[in-house]
């Protein structure tokens, strides 16, 4: 089973600075089935990246990732207050399990 | 309205059982796998197991620690995807989430709100 690492555990940063959200995998993930869901409090998770670099539908291009094999990163530009809310990366695809990772907390100052 | 509401949840006496549901609308239910995934308050994402779609047999998956207690089943002519869950402890409360996988990547494209299961005396 792939382990997923998210760092830091928790992030407070200023409405317009940028964050950067790390994910590393125990094992090299196979295709770049490696994805980021967006949770704010009371809701369901929201799906913002997927196959490491693709911005799902809606989703506005302050939103990027990239990464592959074992390293993955989540960048968030010119921070909004409504980006508060905790992150996951997650491998998935076709061979289960499709594990999360632990999860950020991303606050705005 | 493309969307997927989960129902079902509620309070469990320990060694109890629930049957949670998931109703689909607005897509083509028939043509996805479908999957569910929980919360335990405060805690992260687990991962619970999938159903493919009626090309691929209807085959399931189901995370190795829950395997013998859970069943996922699903049934296109309703559009609704079903857990059953046995023997339920403690460690089963939580917020049960249906996903809809993406036909083409694969990731967790589509997510209901969710529904509690609260496993207590």
């Amino acid at each position: 089973e792939i382990v997923l690492t998210q760092s830091p555990g928790t992030l407070s940063l200023s409405p317009g600075e940028r964050a950067t959200l790390s994910c590393g995998a125990s094992q090299s993930v196979s295709s770049s089935y490696l994805a980021w869901y967006q949770q704010k409090p009371g809701q369901a998770p929201r799906l913002l990246i997927y196959g490491a670099s693709s911005r799902a539908t809606g989703i506005p291009d302050r939103f990027s990732g990239s990464g592959s094999g074992t390293d993955f990163t989540l960048t968030i530009s010119r921070l909004e207050p409504e980006d508060s809310a905790v992150y996951y990366c997650q491998r998935y695809g076709y061979s289960p399990p499709f594990t999360f990772g632990q999860g950020t907390k991303l606050e705005i100052k | 309205e493309v969307q997927v509401v989960e129902s079902g949840g509620g309070l469990v006496q320990p060694g109890g059982s629930l049957r949670l549901s998931c109703a689909a609308s607005g897509f083509t239910f028939s043509d996805h796998y479908m999957d569910w995934v929980r919360q335990a308050p405060g805690k992260g994402l687990e991962w619970i197991g999938r159903i493919r779609n009626k090309a691929n047999r209807y085959g399931t998956e189901t995370a190795a620690s829950l395997r013998g207690r859970f069943t996922l089943s699903r049934d296109d002519s309703e559009n609704s995807l079903h857990l059953q869950m046995n023997s339920l402890t403690s460690e089963d409360t939580a917020v049960y989430y249906c996903a809809r996988v993406g036909r083409w990547d694969g990731a967790f494209d589509l997510w209901g709100q969710g529904t509690m299961v609260t496993v207590s005396s």
